[in-house]
């Protein structure tokens, strides 16, 4: 069964660094999205992608975050100046045409801020 | 405002015996309603999906779920658990018109299986 590929599965980075995820989705897909879920709290949406641009993004999704598809295959979630609150693990997601749903993820990035 | 809620953050049950964890959705209209697995150090699986029509769902791994607009709820159900069903599960509702597709997660129910 076509799998969402998230690399790395853990990523370590200083403070005030860049950081990029980065996902392959399932390759008939079209909508992709971002969330991420902070140790102990629920999963919460990012950021959504479709048609080359973002469709819809939440308040945490601010200048600090971007997305980019830069080939047919990667989907990359880039953090430009890290916090410490960043640290959670991320998750990516993709799903065909039909209203965006069901999404499939993937395993997951965990990011320690340190 | 979306939001679905999961009343119950820790669940322990006998191997063998039922299951059934609860979801609240509130949507302005229908939602799309999903049940998650997700396994330590694992990713997201989806076990069942409702999008419109017959209201008792079939997923994988002898779940279901049934869709009661009355109660506004989705719970999910399973009459036998294995020890391999402990995990956290997550409700999840997305809005089902418009171009808003995001997915709105409860907080998740820990599902401990006594042998």
């Amino acid at each position: 069964e076509p799998e969402v590929t998230q690399t790395p599965s853990h990523q370590v980075t200083q403070m005030g660094q860049e950081v990029i995820l980065r996902c392959v989705p399932i390759s008939n897909h079209l909508y992709f999205y971002w969330y991420r879920q902070i140790l102990g709290q629920k999963v919460e949406f990012l950021v959504s992608f479709y048609n080359n641009e973002i469709s819809e993004k939440s308040e945490i999704f601010d200048d600090q975050f971007s997305v980019e598809r830069p080939d047919g295959s990667n989907f990359t979630l880039k953090i430009r100046s890290t916090k410490l609150e960043d640290s959670a693990m991320y998750f990516c997601a993709s799903s065909d045409l039909v209203r965006g749903q069901p999404q499939h993820f993937g395993d997951g990035t965990r990011l320690s801020i340190l | 405002a979306q939001s679905v809620t999961q009343p119950d953050i820790h669940i322990t049950v006998s191997e063998g015996a039922s299951l059934e964890l609860r979801c609240n959705y509130s949507y302005g209209a229908t939602p799309y309603l999903f049940w998650y697995v997700q396994s330590p150090g694992q990713g997201l699986q989806l076990l069942l999906k409702y999008f419109s029509g017959d209201t008792l769902v079939q997923g994988i791994k002898g779940f279901e779920a049934e869709f009661k607009r009355s109660q506004s709820s989705f719970n999910l159900r399973k009459p036998s658990v294995h020890w391999s069903d402990a995990a956290e599960y997550f409700c999840a509702g997305s809005n089902s018109g418009g171009s808003n597709y995001k997915l709105t997660f409860g907080k998740g129910t820990l599902l401990t299986v006594n042998p």
